[in-house]
């Protein structure tokens, strides 16, 4: 079964970076997978695209601050230079063949 | 620019029905999947449905199974979610969401709250 596993929390300090995991279910090690962030009471807007290989597409108008690299059966999402409206959900999302596969979220908490 | 509108959110009873409209603008949405996604109150997002670019393939999550209808209007650029059967775990902002075939929501829109209580 298709499943992404995020911590529920990670925090990091204003203008340091910040690095979160996006795990995916055995044997689907290969999946890319998009990253999104939703800001509180907002709805979600898609960050990037990152492939197995580390390889990324990012959204419409998203800053170079943010980057994603991927580790074996682990996809990656780093904020450098954290600002204060970083501060958010962020979720991993799959896909297989018909449904969409959502992770459970990381609150982000900027100090 | 990419702009995706949900209509139709609102407060309805249990057992009640509730139809969602998304009207979607700035890309050629033909040519693309399209997906509901809802959050509940204090929840993650959780994938509802999804319809492909000819409404050919139709997928639904086992918890709205028989309940929700996915249709769309390639002429009118709109794509709706009809629900029928309310419950109240239902209660949640709805969100309409493009992507292409076999991949990542690139854009998503502003939610409809569809509230199910007595």
């Amino acid at each position: 079964q298709l499943v992404l596993t995020q911590s529920p929390s990670a925090s990091a300090s204003l203008g340091a970076s910040v690095k979160l995991t996006c795990t995916l279910s055995s044997g689907h090690s290969t999946y890319a997978i998009a990253w999104h962030q939703q800001q509180p009471d907002k709805g979600p807007r898609c960050l990037m695209k990152v492939n197995s290989d580390g390889s990324h597409i990012k959204g419409d108008g998203i800053p170079d601050r943010f980057s994603g690299s991927s580790s074996g059966a682990e996809r990656y999402l780093t904020i450098s230079s954290l600002q204060s409206e970083d501060e958010a959900d962020y979720y991993c999302q799959t896909w297989g063949i018909g449904p969409l596969v959502f992770g459970g979220g990381t609150k982000l908490t900027v100090l | 620019e990419v702009q995706l509108v949900e209509s139709g959110g609102g407060l309805v009873k249990p057992g009640g029905s509730l139809r969602l409209s998304c009207a979607a603008s700035g890309f050629t949405f033909s040519n693309y999947e399209m997906s509901w996604v809802r959050q509940a109150p204090g929840k993650g997002l959780e994938w509802v449905s999804s319809i492909s670019s000819g409404s050919t393939y139709i997928h639904y999550a086992d918890s709205v199974k028989g309940r929700f209808t996915i249709s769309r209007d390639n002429a009118k650029n709109s794509v709706y979610l009809q629900m029928d059967s309310l419950r109240a775990e239902d209660t949640a902002v709805y969100y309409c969401a493009s992507h292409l075939a076999g991949s990542y929501i690139d854009y998503w829109g502003q939610g409809a709250l569809v509230t199910v209580s007595s």
